[in-house]
Order: structure tokens, then sequence, then C-alpha cells
């Protein structure tokens, strides 16, 4: 079985410009779950999507927006680019909706701002 | 405020050793806790989850401990060998924003140096 894709695998931006991450999860897997990493912050949630329903949200603001296609995949977007969302997007799919689930992550997208 | 710490500091170790990392939780009361491991420039990858009613679970020659009264996890590797040198992160449900269903919430992580 594939596992999770993520598309593109690096990007460039510059400040106030908007980005749209793509996320393909495993065939069957119904749940994606969207994380950003850095160094400073580590692992953060940022939302969960189950049958095309955003079930979960973290705390970011709404600059940082998503949706669910009927097929599962997932599109993640930041709006007005700031310096401080540089990082790398970690996208998660699992069978079931909710944090029970084991999570099979992506290898991510490396955003930098500039 | 709810926190999830694990030792920040890098955990060097002999190969054939035993490696011990802990996660520690304030604040939260989770139905279980889950382990990952995650090499550099790549996604985390599940190893474990125990539920609360489990005190103890094993895979291989990994094994992880659930205290609920201490509020702490214990991720050992037995034998630790090279290949068994990344960053281990627990990780440990929470409510997020909506209600509908929770969310994981991961610790810092720990590094862990497996020397030959």
């Amino acid at each position: 079985k594939a596992g999770v894709t993520q598309t593109p695998r690096y990007l460039i931006k510059t400040r106030g410009q908007q980005v749209t991450l793509s996320c393909s999860p495993i065939s069957g897997h119904r749940s994606v779950s969207w994380y950003q990493q850095t160094p400073g912050q580590g692992l953060q949630f940022l939302f969960e999507y189950f049958s095309e329903t955003q079930r979960n949200k973290g705390n970011f603001p709404g600059r940082f927006s998503g949706r669910q296609f009927s097929n599962s995949r997932s599109e993640m977007n930041v709006s007005t680019l700031e310096l401080g969302d540089s990082a790398l997007y970690l996208c998660a799919s699992s069978r079931g909706q909710g944090a029970y689930n084991e999570q099979f992550f992506g290898p991510g997208t490396r955003l930098t701002v500039l | 405020s709810q926190k999830i710490e694990q030792n920040s500091e890098a955990l060097n170790i002999q190969e054939g050793k035993t490696a011990t990392l802990t996660c520690n939780y304030t604040n939260y009361s989770p139905a279980y806790l889950q382990w990952y491991r995650q090499d550099p420039g790549r996604g985390p990858v599940f190893l474990l989850l125990i539920r609360e009613n489990e005190k103890e679970k094993r895979k291989e020659r990994l094994k992880v401990t659930f205290d609920t009264t201490l509020k702490q996890s214990l991720f050992h590797i037995t034998a630790s060998q090279p290949a068994d040198s990344a960053t281990y992160l627990c990780a440990l449900e929470s409510r997020g924003i909506k209600a509908a269903g929770n969310k994981l919430t991961f610790g810092g992580g720990t590094r862990v140096l497996v020397k030959p």
C-alpha cells in the first residue's frame, strides 16, 4: 500500500503571499490531520478532517485553513504568509476519526517564508 | 496550563544498553498515550499505543509503561542499536477547540544517540 504523500516537498514564498499544500492519504483512510513542526514549538496540531468535515481544530489563526475532498485527499491553505510560518507541515492519515487511531505521517512539506 | 514534558537534552547511550525516556504531563487526563519515532527530515512513525488501564506494553525491544497516578509514561529501548538513533515523541489525547473528538498533542521529543 502506498504511504501518505505530500506535495510539494519544498516551497519558498515571500511574506504576504499565500500557499496551498496537498496531502493524499493512505487508500481507505478517511481521516486527515495537519500539523506544523518548528524547532521552537515542536509538533503542533492544526486541524483534522473526516468525511469532508473539519472535526477538530488547534489553536492557530484563521489564516490557516483546509479542506477535504470526497476521495479523502486534503489541502491546507495559509494566507498572508508571515516569517513565523516557516516550518515543516506534516499531514497524517488514519482509518478512523480522532486521536485514538494510529497516525500515518507523510514526509512533510518544508515551507520557507522570506 | 497543560504541559507535556520530555527531556529536551539528547540521550547518549552505548550500544547494547537500555535507553529510558520519560514523558510527563500536567493537566491532562488521557485515556491513552502514543509513542512515535522521528528521523531527521521525515515524518513521525507510530511505535506503540498504551491505554490508561494498561500498566505496560511491549513490542519487540520496546517497552512502554503508563502511570496515570504519577502522570508519566516511560519508554524503554532494550539492547539498543545505532539504528535506534532518532527522536522519540510521546503524544496524548486532548480536547481540540471543537468538541467533536479529541486530538493528539505531542511532546517536544527526546533525541537518542546510540554509540557503537
